[in-house]
């Protein structure tokens, strides 16, 4: 099945700092969403981003689905941030989502 | 408040056993979707409803079941439990038929003793 690798693993920042989180994924996709695990595991839909760019507030991700690829950045981040960026893809032809194991965001004050 | 509902909370049973996780859409969705996060397997993808019938099926085991009643809710039958079931399991609900603008629960946490 399709493969999708989450970089860096683990981010520590300081508040206020720039962030990219980089996706892999390892074959074409209909689909490329990012969501948000808070601290208290709550799930949120950020972004559907199958390719090109989006924004939203702080964050805008960008997909590459030719070079299949995708970055979210986090810009000016807030504690609020913290948390467990996932990505996740739909491949081309079947109709589920596989995930990324993630990338854990710390951000202190 | 994502406006999904998930019962019950936590749910603590063992192994050999059958239980039954509730979801309740937002008022107006008509997809709900199921996934399990677990520290090995992290977060999967389980089945996905629309209106009341199958629209898409991840890694979801044999021993597992789901489906979604004339009213929308959706009921998630895990059975022959095993120490591996443990996990959070999430349900989201949308107004799309596609995985389009998901709406998460507060999830439920089984442990399986």
């Amino acid at each position: 099945g399709i493969q999708v690798e989450q970089s860096p693993p683990d981010l520590i920042l300081q508040e206020g700092a720039n962030s990219t989180l980089r996706c892999n994924f390892s074959d074409s996709v209909n689909n490329l969403q990012w969501f948000h695990q808070n601290p208290w595991g709550q799930l949120i839909n950020l972004f559907y981003i199958p390719s090109g760019t989006k924004q939203n507030g702080r964050l805008s991700a960008t997909t590459v689905a030719t070079e299949r690829y995708s970055l979210l950045y986090i810009s000016s981040s807030q504690t609020t941030d913290s948390g467990v960026y996932f990505c996740a893809v739909e491949p081309t032809g079947r109709r589920a989502l596989t995930f990324g194991s993630g990338t854990r965001l710390q951000v202190q004050p | 408040d994502s406006g999904v509902t998930q019962t019950p909370k936590h749910l603590i049973t063992a192994t050999g056993q059958r239980v039954t996780l509730r979801c309740s859409p937002r008022s107006g969705d008509l997809s709900v979707y199921w996934y399990q996060q677990s520290l090995d397997q992290g977060l999967q993808f389980l089945i996905h409803y629309y209106n009341g019938e199958e629209r898409a099926k991840g890694n979801i085991l044999e021993r597992f079941s789901a489906q979604q009643f004339p009213d929308l809710h959706s009921e998630l039958n895990l059975s022959s439990l095993e120490l591996g079931d443990s996990a959070l399991y999430f349900c989201a609900s949308s107004v799309r038929e596609t995985f389009y603008e998901q709406y998460f629960g507060p999830g439920t946490r089984l442990t399986v003793t």
